[in-house]
């Protein structure tokens, strides 16, 4: 079975710094990508970030580029995200999501983690 | 990267069925068989419910179906249940690993 966990969410000032994780397991976690994906309070979901299955290769939204770095251990089948300058409207619910491969398809979500950005 | 549009919300009647559209762009829905559409319930993660357009992951009802023409996706429910009411999500692969998502669709069923 996937599962996907997240941690390190919490309430951070505008301007912090936050560090999210992912731990993933049931999968070959090295032959995958996986994403970052968001939620605002009583928003839509809005794609953040990936990452190849190498980790090799990154993508960001432009909401969050140059604020986020999205990396990956795959001795460990863990996920960073390491999050910069953040700003009010970075609160939201950061889900960590399975790739079907190289793209195409979020197939496995994790439950989530709440970043709160506010003073 | 501009949200996909879905409506704001649908209703129906139990055993009626829904419509939903997802319209995105020639760089999105338009380019590559990829819409994927999602279910969330209130303080839920989203499910997948149709990937590849029209594929049912395992364990989903065939009451729910999808499909695509031009720069416009839809997901149908047929025979609406209690359980379906919702918020709906659209997805589409846009190159590159990325995503985008639509705008949301909440399902009432009255």
């Amino acid at each position: 079975e996937v599962q996907l966990l997240e941690s390190g969410g919490g309430l951070v000032q505008p301007g912090g710094s936050l560090r999210l994780s992912c731990a993933a397991s049931g999968f070959t976690f090295k032959n995958y990508a996986l994403s970052w994906v968001r939620q605002a309070p009583g928003k839509g979901l809005e794609w953040v970030s990936a990452i190849s299955a190498t980790g090799g290769t990154t993508y960001y939204a432009d909401s969050v580029k140059g604020r986020f770095t999205f990396s990956r251990d795959n001795s460990k089948n863990t996920l960073d995200l390491q999050m910069n300058s953040l700003r009010a409207e970075d609160t939201a619910v950061y889900y960590c999501v399975k790739d079907r491969g190289s793209g195409s398809l979020l197939d496995y979500w994790g439950q989530g983690i709440l970043v709160t950005v506010s003073s | 990267q501009s949200a996909l549009t879905q409506p704001r919300s649908v209703s129906g009647s139990p055993g009626q069925s829904v419509t939903i559209s997802c319209t995105g762009t020639s760089s999105d829905v338009g380019a590559y068989n990829y819409v994927s559409w999602y279910q969330q319930h209130p303080g839920k993660a989203p499910k997948l419910m149709i990937y590849d357009v029209t594929k049912w992951p395992s364990g989903v009802p065939d009451r729910f179906s999808g499909s695509k023409s031009g720069n416009t996706a839809s997901l149908t429910i047929s025979g609406l249940q209690a359980d379906d009411e919702a918020d709906y999500y659209c997805c589409s692969y846009a190159g590159s690993y990325t995503y985008v998502f639509g705008t949301g669709t909440k399902v009432t069923v009255l």
